[in-house]
């Protein structure tokens, strides 16, 4: 079974200019999420799809961020303008809703913003 | 919102030795309780979850425990190997389609020889 793939995996861009990351999860997999992984901690939810509808957005800085998965399969995460402190590795999981909650997690893409 | 708490942030045990995480949560409505292992610049890995309908949970050499009651949950890892050198994230959700993982702030865990 493949896994969740990612891209970029790197990512170096100036403050205030925008930034797209790609993200295709486990085949059949209905549920998708985004998380900031920012240096020393934990995994923050960001945006989390089912299917391809907004479940829950709360923790999303709308004002820069945005998200997308059209057709219910890819998904893609922008930033823009970005902030220095957007720094972090961004992290795309996925699970197959009503078989338990397992979230596999991609590799992720390592964002740095000078 | 659901909070975590984990503890220790950072651990050391000798090859062999027995080590210890602890987690607690603040929704009483949490019911799945996963544990994630992140080597460096790696992704997290499931390695154990636990729901709410049993007390404990073992697969080889770890274990988690849970008391509903008290709301905390623990990782424990037997007879560790310097391949256990990791960062460990506890976790809490409510089941439903909003499954929504809250992690905690991670333990860093180090196993020397």
């Amino acid at each position: 079974e493949a896994g969740v793939a990612q891209s970029p995996r790197y990512k170096i861009i100036e403050k205030r200019q925008s930034v797209a990351f790609w993200c295709n999860p486990i085949s059949g997999h209905a549920t998708l999420y985004w998380y900031q992984q920012i240096l020393g901690q934990g995994p923050k939810l960001l945006i989390q799809f089912q299917n391809n509808g907004v479940v829950d957005d709360s923790q999303l800085p709308k004002d820069r961020f945005s998200a997308e998965r059209l057709k219910g399969v890819d998904s893609t995460l922008k930033i823009q303008p970005a902030k220095l402190e957007d720094s972090a590795v961004y992290l795309c999981a996925s699970s197959f809703a009503g078989r338990g909650h397992e979230q596999y997690f991609g590799p992720g893409t390592r964002l740095t913003v000078t | 919102g659901e909070n975590v708490e984990q503890h220790p942030s950072t651990l050391s045990v000798q090859e062999g030795d027995s080590a210890v995480i602890k987690c607690t949560y603040s929704d009483s409505a949490s019911n799945y309780f996963p544990w994630y292992k992140q080597e460096l610049g790696k992704r997290p890995q499931l390695i154990i979850d636990i729901r709410s309908n049993v007390g404990e949970k073992k697969d080889q050499r770890i274990a988690v425990t849970l008391n509903k009651t008290a709301k905390h949950f623990s990782l424990h890892i037997t007879e560790t190997q310097p391949e256990d050198s990791a960062v460990y994230f506890c976790a809490a959700s409510s089941t439903g389609t909003a499954s929504k993982l809250t992690f905690g702030t991670g333990t860093r865990l180090q196993v020397t020889l």
